[in-house]
């Protein structure tokens, strides 16, 4: 079941903050997050596990809420490099690995 | 230490021909996994190899295979080709259970 992301698309300039949700139908075990930009390949952001575990960025935060079956990516103070569209992914079979369905992304531009 | 790469990065193709895509994953990486890229679709994916075993496959016709060598370098197979073909197909490798994926740059797949 592909996770649903929202909002679909925003539109920042330099210094706000922004947030980008990720729900599931099913339970979660792990979430993963990640940034493409234009013409580039996926860039791995963070990944939260069930437990509180955490790995990844230090400058982007999130939260993994379990029982709402949701996980928030927080950029705050953004900046022209975050640009770029985030997916979330979640794995198919459940535990924290199997292979991963993405959302369908949020397109994230900063402007000056 | 080098990334996923990913050989051809573009590729023009006739319907009906097939092709051969190749993936060498980070040295250590036993795990890789395949999506396809469509602006309309997102990131769908494909199957996911480890240790030379398909773990899981998706929702594909069987003209998609796979297969995975003793290095963990893989390769996808698509024959009879379609023009909904036309694609971004990226892999990605990543340690095993709880990590992040590393993607390749992708390989480009024009389908005429």
């Amino acid at each position: 079941q592909q996770p649903v992301q929202s909002p679909q698309a925003v539109i920042l300039r330099e210094g706000e903050d922004a947030v980008i949700n990720c729900s599931s139908s099913k339970a979660l075990y792990s979430v993963h997050w990640y940034r493409q930009k234009h013409g580039e390949a996926p860039v791995f952001l963070m990944i939260l596990l069930k437990g509180g575990e955490q790995k990844g960025h230090e400058k982007i935060s999130a939260s993994f809420n379990e029982k709402k079956q949701q996980s928030s990516l927080y950029l705050t103070a953004s900046q022209l490099s975050y640009s770029g569209t985030y997916f979330c992914g979640t794995p198919n079979y459940g535990g924290s690995q199997g292979n991963l369905i993405f959302g369908k992304g949020t397109k994230l531009s900063v402007k000056p | 230490k080098a990334g996923v790469t990913q050989t051809p990065r573009y590729l023009i193709k006739t319907r009906g021909q097939q092709v051969t895509l190749s993936c060498s994953p980070i040295s250590g990486h036993r795990s890789v996994s395949w999506y396809q890229q469509t602006p309309g679709q997102g990131l769908q994916f494909l199957f996911e190899y480890f240790s030379e075993t398909q773990r899981n496959k998706g929702n594909f016709p069987g003209r998609f295979s796979g297969r995975q060598f003793s290095n963990s370098r893989s390769e996808m197979n698509v024959s009879t080709l379609e023009l909904g073909d036309s694609a971004l197909y990226l892999c990605a490798s990543s340690q095993g259970q709880g990590d992040g994926y590393t993607f390749g740059s992708g390989t480009r797949l024009t389908v005429v």
